[in-house]
């Protein structure tokens, strides 16, 4: 089956500009995790849902950073008046239920580049 | 809050030799769950192992075993008869309970470079 699957792969935005990365998990999935991984470094954990909730957001580094699951399937990772510290590699997790202990599939990842 | 730590930024072992990531965490939380990671060029991860801190015995998987010591604070990843195809980054990481006990986010160490030499 299909695993997760992250749009653009590859995003070159001019500092102020807003961006939209897209997250699909994989069918069925309750939970969906996003994480920032600059260059280097290992994964930092930015935002939780459950289904279309979202129970922690506490590692969004700012407010112009906001994700959205509507629908309790995709998700979005909107950054607005992005900047240079912004360029990084966002990664996607789902798992197949709300448990601590399940494994979190990740996606391929979108590369933003802020100029 | 949490921290992971990984000491070695970088690994290099001959094929078939067995091989040591360190992993040592920071927390006041009682119960959580530890795993290991891997990362190969491909960028994708890939869940290697994992840990519940209650259970005592240490987790195996194949040639992949890890060492817990709960009361240090260390979670080290054993790799026997390494492969080349287990050259990758490898990231230590830690979950805490989150609402209702169940899943939240990782916390990641910054990884281990481990090259697997022919």
């Amino acid at each position: 089956g299909a695993g997760v699957s992250q749009s653009p792969r590859y995003k070159v935005a001019k500092r102020g500009q807003d961006v939209a990365l897209r997250c699909d998990p994989i069918s069925g999935h309750v939970s969906l995790f996003w994480y920032q991984q600059a260059l280097g470094q290992g994964p930092e954990f930015l935002t939780y849902f459950q289904n279309e909730a979202q129970l922690d957001k506490s590692g969004l580094p700012s407010d112009r950073f906001f994700a959205e699951r509507p629908e309790g399937s995709v998700s979005t990772l909107k950054i607005q008046r992005t900047q240079q510290e912004d360029s990084a590699v966002y990664l996607c997790a789902s798992s197949l239920t709300s448990g601590a202990y399940n494994e979190q599939f990740f996606g391929p990842g979108t590369r933003l580049t802020v100029l | 809050a949490q921290t992971v730590t990984q000491s070695q930024p970088e690994m290099s072992v001959q094929e078939a030799e067995t091989v040591t990531l360190s992993c040592t965490y920071d927390t006041s939380e009682s119960n959580y769950y530890l795993f290991w990671y891997k990362q190969p060029p491909s960028r994708q991860m890939i869940l290697v192992i994992r840990q519940e801190a209650y259970k005592q015995q240490n987790a195996t998987e194949n040639r992949f075993s890890v060492n817990f010591q709960k009361a240090a604070k260390s979670f080290s990843l054993k790799i026997s008869d390494s492969q080349l195809g287990d050259t990758a980054m490898y990231f230590c990481a830690f979950m805490k309970l989150g609402t209702g006990g169940g899943a939240d986010g990782l916390t990641f160490g910054k990884g281990t470079h481990l090259i697997i030499q022919p």
